[in-house]
Parts: structure tokens; C-alpha cells; sequence
């Protein structure tokens, strides 16, 4: 199985700063990435598929970038309503692994 | 739209067999493949496994296999996952989750969560 490891495990920050997740495989997914965002007592939704696209409705301020083992979700000028827990997954084969999380907080 | 709608939340004793549905509406029913995803409370996701609608293939979580089973109902348009031989630790949010299309095998739809609970 592949595995997926998130760092880091929680992220402080304040409103308007920039901030990167990295999320790494343990063998190579080529491109194949997928970021999800979760809010407590909701349902997970995609920000970013296929590593680097844009889900359409998710605001500009998301991008994702990588290929092979190692990814990236960059969230620039944060929100309030950023806030959350993100989940990076590969689709590649199955099993379709999640990483662990990071959970976006307020500094 | 697309509507994937889930069964309501069950309390299991250690042991019992729980069985959740996923009734979807909106698409062509065998179109897409679907994934059921697990949360323990305050943990993150786990992929539980899939079906192939057209097939009834399926793929499971290696540590869960043996337990679970998914299913399909073309009359009905709805999908099922049961888990045997339930334990504490199986007490987690059930989602259905579909691909979101053709060779796009990211999730895009997602029923709203079933929860289930494994409690003496």
C-alpha cells in the first residue's frame, strides 16, 4: 500500500498569511493527488485534483503543486473561512490512502 | 443534481453486523465507481474500499477485508456496505463517496455520513 504522510500535523496562522502543506508518498503517484478540506461536522470537499488543478468554485487563493512523491497545497492571503483540517489522497491504486490531516488553526 | 443520500445513524453491540445504504439520484447509476470512506470520531479519513457498479467488483481496505462487503441495487439505485463482526473501533462517520467522472477518480460527490456506533 502507499502510504501518505502530512507534515505538519497542525498549522497556526493568522488572516491574510500564506501557508503550505506538504503531503508525501512512499512510492511515486506521478501526478495522480487529490486535496480535500474538511469543517467540523461537514462533509469533505475537493480544492485540488490531479495535484496542481483548481476544483471549479474553490477560490484562487488555493493551489497545489508536485509531482511523483511530493506535493504541496499553498493557501495564499488566508481566510477566516479557511480554518479547517485538509486531507491529501492519492487515487493511483487501490487502496486510495488519505494522509493524516493537518488541521488549520487560528494564531 | 447529483444526490447521494445515506442511511441514518445505527447503535450496534460488539459483534453485530451493521448495514449502511447509499441511495443516489441525478447520474446514470452504473456510470461511476463508489468509495466508502471512514471517520472515528476526531481521527482523520480512511478509505474503507469500493464498487464497481457495472461489475459489482469490488476492492477493500486490506485490514478490513474479510468484514466488510459493498453492494449494489441497480433496481433501486442504491448502494450498501456491511460490516461483520463489529468492534469499538469500527464507531466512525460512514461516508459514500463517487468518483467524479470518467477517468477522474478524485471524489467528488459525497453523501452526508452515517453514523455508526459500537458500544455494549
Amino acid at each position: 500500500d502507499i502510504q501518505m504522510t502530512q507534515s505538519p500535523s497542525t498549522l497556526s496562522a493568522s488572516v491574510g498569511d500564506t501557508v503550505t502543506i506538504t503531503c508525501r508518498a512512499s512510492q511515486s503517484i506521478v501526478g495522480w493527488l487529490a486535496w480535500y478540506q474538511q469543517k467540523p461536522g461537514k462533509v469533505p470537499k475537493v480544492l485540488i485534483y490531479k495535484a496542481s488543478s483548481l476544483e471549479s468554485g474553490v477560490p484562487s487563493r488555493f493551489s497545489g503543486s508536485g509531482s511523483g512523491t511530493e506535493f504541496t497545497l499553498t493557501i495564499s492571503s488566508l481566510q477566516p473561512e479557511d480554518f479547517a483540517t485538509y486531507y491529501c489522497q492519492h487515487y493511483i491504486s487501490y487502496p486510495y490512502t488519505f494522509g493524516q490531516g493537518t488541521k488549520l488553526e487560528i494564531k | 443534481q447529483v444526490q447521494l443520500v445515506q442511511s441514518g445513524a445505527e447503535v450496534k453491540k460488539p459483534g453485530a453486523s451493521v448495514k449502511v445504504s447509499c441511495r443516489v439520484s441525478g447520474y446514470t447509476f452504473t456510470a461511476y465507481s463508489m468509495h466508502w470512506v471512514r471517520q472515528a470520531p476526531g481521527q482523520g479519513l480512511e478509505w474503507v474500499g469500493m464498487i464497481n457498479p457495472n461489475t459489482s467488483w469490488t476492492n477493500s481496505s486490506e485490514r478490513l477485508r474479510g468484514r466488510v462487503t459493498m453492494m449494489r441495487d441497480t433496481t433501486t439505485n442504491t448502494f450498501y456496505m456491511e460490516m461483520s463482526r463489529l468492534m469499538s473501533e469500527d464507531t466512525a462517520v460512514y461516508y459514500c463517496a463517487r468518483v467524479n467522472g470518467d477517468y477522474q477518480n478524485w471524489f467528488g460527490p459525497w453523501g452526508q455520513g452515517t453514523l455508526v456506533t459500537v458500544s455494549s
